[in-house]
């Protein structure tokens, strides 16, 4: 069965300090992997989006950064930390299929507060 | 307009209600549509897709009604257990894989 695991369940980090969350999955072979934020009370924003190893689609222009060093890592990073960065930042995938979007799976999350 | 719109809630029930939610979308040529559940301060999880005949899961219905552009979700015979907040779900075109989600809708089942 495929699992997914991101890292580090939660965070504090002061502003302007660097950031980078990790996620990876198991089980399965070049997933669709994605980044979201949720805001508190807010719904979710897709961030990021990749296909493939090295291919990456950025949805909201930022300060932050996303990579896919190998099929099933996907980073997310950032090398200055803003205080609207806070968030509860998710990982999820997707099976590569013949459709465009298929159901999207979400790791645990990552809770940042930035002070 | 928000590309997906959803009933603001909360919507607080007694157990063994039937309760509807609605969702809109603004993109005309969506293609996948689905309702997600996601507990307090947890991940969302899949509770179902939503396909152009309807379907049914359960106590759980899903509708779609391209005419007018929204999707619903019914759940019949509420359960406490079903407290938490249903996020609709919308892939505005084909080939991309951009999806946009509602701002979710709290529902609240109460003994």
């Amino acid at each position: 069965s495929q699992t997914i695991h991101q890292w580090p369940a939660t965070l504090v980090q002061p502003v302007g300090s660097p950031l980078s969350l990790e996620c990876t999955v198991e089980g399965t072979s070049n997933p669709n992997l994605y980044w979201y934020r949720q805001a508190a009370g807010r719904g979710l924003q897709l961030l990021f989006y990749s296909v493939g190893i090295g291919q990456i689609s950025s949805e909201v222009p930022q300060n932050l950064s996303a990579s896919r060093p190998q099929d099933r890592q996907f980073i997310l990073s950032s090398k200055k930390l803003l205080l609207s960065d806070s968030g509860f930042y998710l990982c999820a995938w997707s099976p590569t299929s013949g459709r465009a979007v298929d159901t999207q799976y979400f790791g645990p999350g990552t809770r940042l507060t930035v002070l | 307009r928000k590309e997906v719109e959803q009933d603001p809630g909360p919507f607080n029930v007694p157990e063994g209600a039937t309760v509807a939610f609605n969702c809109t979308y603004s993109n005309s040529a969506s293609q996948s549509f689905f309702w997600y559940r996601q507990d307090c301060r947890k991940e969302p999880k899949l509770l179902m897709s939503v396909y152009s005949s309807g379907n049914e899961d359960g106590r759980f219905t899903a509708q779609l009604n391209r005419a007018s552009q929204y999707i619903s979700l019914l759940i019949r015979d509420s359960k406490l257990s079903d407290s938490a907040t249903y996020l609709c779900v919308v892939t505005p075109d084909t080939g991309g894989f951009k999806t946009i989600f509602g701002a979710g809708t709290r529902l609240f089942v109460k003994a």
